[in-house]
């Protein structure tokens, strides 16, 4: 059964504790990407990866780290530097199109909703 | 900002009628993707629309892009109350010219769509 997985759902932790999201997809999908959240909102681009062992700042990167050392694995850590870290995290995976070749759509998790206090 | 700004913010209907939910952005986009998501889970695909086509259709859905005007809007036909959901669009500005690219998107706000039975 293929597809994106993230785990937890739910995730709850104190202030000034580092905490890391699990990401896993088994699409064979070259690109991973990281999104939050918040109430109302849309999706804010954290980290994406394009390939293993590469990965590139999104729009809200601070306070955040990212790995990517397989294909199939992109974890989040949210670290106590991310000033406002309750929100709900999105992992995506999306395969790569060369010259002339159709665009793909990104395949999402369920989600984590982490929670802070 | 981001780039895709949608209206209305919420959109409340009958189950029957039509829901249409506008979008607009500001840069020159590869394609334009809408993504449909229901309450605290991942989002799903709905469709896809190059900037050199007008309009598509997908099942109960209809797509239109005017690039000149820098918008797009979803049209629901035949709403159901199983439609309840929230909407978003999300463009892909990136360039394959140069080789193999990844469709980094940016996502608007969203309409959230409720289809009273």
């Amino acid at each position: 059964d293929g597809g994106i997985t993230q785990s937890p759902k739910y995730l709850f932790r104190k202030e000034g504790q580092n905490v890391t999201l699990s990401c896993e997809q088994n699409l064979n999908h070259d690109a991973m990407y990281w999104y939050r959240q918040d109430p109302g909102q849309g999706l804010r681009l954290i980290y994406y990866s394009q390939i293993v062992n590469d990965f590139q700042k999104g729009d809200i990167a601070e306070g955040y780290s990212v790995s990517r050392e397989k294909k199939e694995s992109f974890p989040l850590t949210v670290t106590s530097a991310q000033k406002n870290p309750t929100a709900f995290y999105l992992c995506a995976s999306s395969s790569a199109r060369g010259p002339g070749i159709l665009p793909y759509e990104q395949y999402f998790g369920p989600g984590t909703r982490l929670t802070v206090t | 900002s981001q780039q895709g700004e949608e209206d209305p913010q919420a959109l409340s209907i009958q189950e029957g009628e039509n829901a249409t939910m506008n979008c607009s952005y500001k840069t020159s986009i590869n394609n334009l993707q809408w993504y449909r998501q229901n309450s605290g889970r991942g989002l799903v695909h709905l469709i896809l629309i190059r900037s050199n086509e007008r309009e598509k259709h997908s099942g109960r859905l209809r797509v239109t892009l005017d690039t000149s005007k820098k918008s797009s809007s979803l049209l629901i036909t035949a709403s159901r109350a199983a439609d309840t959901a929230s909407y978003f669009c999300a463009t892909d500005a990136s360039s394959n010219a140069g080789g193999t690219s990844y469709g980094k998107l940016t996502f608007g706000q969203g309409t959230i769509l409720t289809v009273h039975p």
